[in-house]
């Protein structure tokens, strides 16, 4: 356990839904960010915060997906009318910049959503 | 995009050999990072290396850090069954906010057989 946590662990739903998963990160992290992954390929960025800020968003990213991070805490990644390619494992990752050690992310267990 | 691509796609070594993991990687970096994940688990940070670095330890763990071929490599020593999982590399891409994002390889995904 990390000590990042993600909700839900698991998502099915049907295509054109909305979905919202939320992510909450190492309390003293200020940066805080989401991936996605699918089999066999490795983790796929996002999108990242720093605080509240949100500082990139991928190219990857459509316009049916946000998200937020209020007060520079928690963070939730919405996907509105979801996609069956929207299916894959979401992935929180939070650190602390500078910090010691550097620029570690920890990341939670990841939400799997699949799109039916 | 993928910066970093890791090699061998796929390892397969007896318990007690070294295991060797290869990411090459595109644009200049600050650090690189090898993180592991196992079946059904979230990743783990094992070790960064800076770019002024050219070598790094962490207990069997050993990495090396060619800025002028833009490749990395991860060695394990005296593998165990318990390091059975996928390995990737990651380094850091700078982005429009003057911030960098981390960008992931393709994996190495090593088998240790007992």
């Amino acid at each position: 356990d990390t000590g990042v946590s993600q909700n839900p662990r698991h998502k099915i739903t049907k295509r054109g839904q909305n979905v919202t998963f939320r992510c909450d990160p190492i309390s003293e992290h200020n940066r805080l960010y989401w991936y996605r992954q699918t089999l066999g390929q490795g983790p796929e960025f996002l999108t990242y915060f720093q605080n509240e800020a949100q500082l990139e968003k991928s190219r990857l990213l459509s316009d049916r997906f946000s998200a937020e991070r209020p007060k520079g805490s928690f963070s939730t990644l919405e996907i509105q009318r979801t996609e069956q390619g929207d299916s894959a494992m979401y992935l929180c990752a939070s650190s602390y910049i500078p910090g010691t050690g550097g620029y570690e992310q920890y990341f939670g267990p990841g939400t799997r959503l699949t799109v039916t | 995009s993928q910066q970093g691509e890791e090699d061998p796609q796929a390892l397969s070594i007896q318990e007690g050999e070294n295991a060797t993991m290869n990411c090459s990687y595109k644009t200049s970096i600050n650090n690189l990072q090898w993180y592991r994940q196992n079946s059904g688990r979230g990743l783990v940070h094992l070790i960064l290396i800076r770019s002024n670095e050219r070598e790094k330890h962490s207990g069997r763990l050993r990495v090396t850090l060619d800025t002028s071929k833009k490749s990395s490599s991860l060695l394990i020593t005296a593998s165990r069954a318990a390091d059975t999982a996928s390995y990737f590399c990651a380094t850091d891409e700078k982005v429009a906010s003057g911030t960098y994002k981390y960008i992931f390889g393709t994996g190495t995904r090593l088998k240790v057989l007992a």
